[in-house]
């Protein structure tokens, strides 16, 4: 079982839509979380934190769900420029804070 | 701000030849990671340090090596490159603490080994 993971997508989209991701991950004792956002043959961003309460960024939302190892980030108002692919982070707390990444949502928002 | 650099971006290998990818950053972050990525793989760590003269491997570490000398430089070396190791390498560097704050990336490096 790979130890963080999500659907692949795409996800295709009109703007204006309300879209969300899901991810899991294996490790119970994972302190820290994160959705990072990557464009085509670009670095990855920091697009949010995860916190245990769950957290917002304008259209932006993040959930933890810790009992269930799932983390998810809901995207309201879908914008063109929000194409790209979306990638769940998490804190490999072994001790040493290492970050271990899913291998990412792609969405496409289209006119 | 220069953030995370690295270098070179581009490069191309020919089988069994070594080379050294630099990456340098100037936030004065504790960790240093190097990961791949490869179409529909997602990020893999290769190796990652949590400190000046510390490394530690990751998922993908065989066939790299890494040194991490001096705080601000984390090198990735390839000893006898492989057409497996044709990929995207990626540099970040994060801040200290129990839980881990921002990771910052470089711009990647892109390799083909031929």
């Amino acid at each position: 079982r790979k130890e963080v993971e999500q659907d692949p997508g795409p996800f295709n989209v009109p703007e204006g839509a309300t879209v969300a991701f899901n991810c899991t991950y294996s490790n119970s004792a994972s302190q820290s979380f994160f959705w990072y956002r990557q464009d085509c043959r670009k670095e990855p961003k920091l697009l949010m934190s995860v916190y245990s309460s769950g957290n917002e960024d304008g259209r932006f939302t993040a959930q933890l769900n810790r009992a269930s190892q799932y983390i998810s980030l809901l995207i309201r108002d879908s914008k063109l420029s929000d194409s790209a692919t979306y990638l769940c982070v998490v804190n490999d707390d072994g001790g040493y804070n290492k970050l271990i990444f899913g291998a990412g949502t792609r969405l496409a928002v289209h006119p | 701000n220069a953030g995370v650099t690295q270098t070179p971006k581009f490069r191309v290998l020919k089988t069994g030849q070594s080379m050294t990818l630099l990456c340098a950053q100037d936030m004065n972050h504790e960790y240093m990671y190097w990961y791949r990525q490869d179409p529909g793989m997602g990020l893999r760590l290769i190796h990652y340090s949590v400190g000046e003269g510390t490394t530690a491997k990751g998922e993908v570490p065989d066939g790299y090596n890494v040194s991490r000398l001096k705080k601000q430089n984390f090198l990735l070396g390839l000893e006898s490159a492989a057409p497996s190791q044709t990929s995207v390498y990626f540099c970040a560097s994060g801040g200290t603490g129990w839980v881990n704050t921002e990771a910052f990336f470089g711009q990647g490096t892109r390799l083909t080994v031929v």
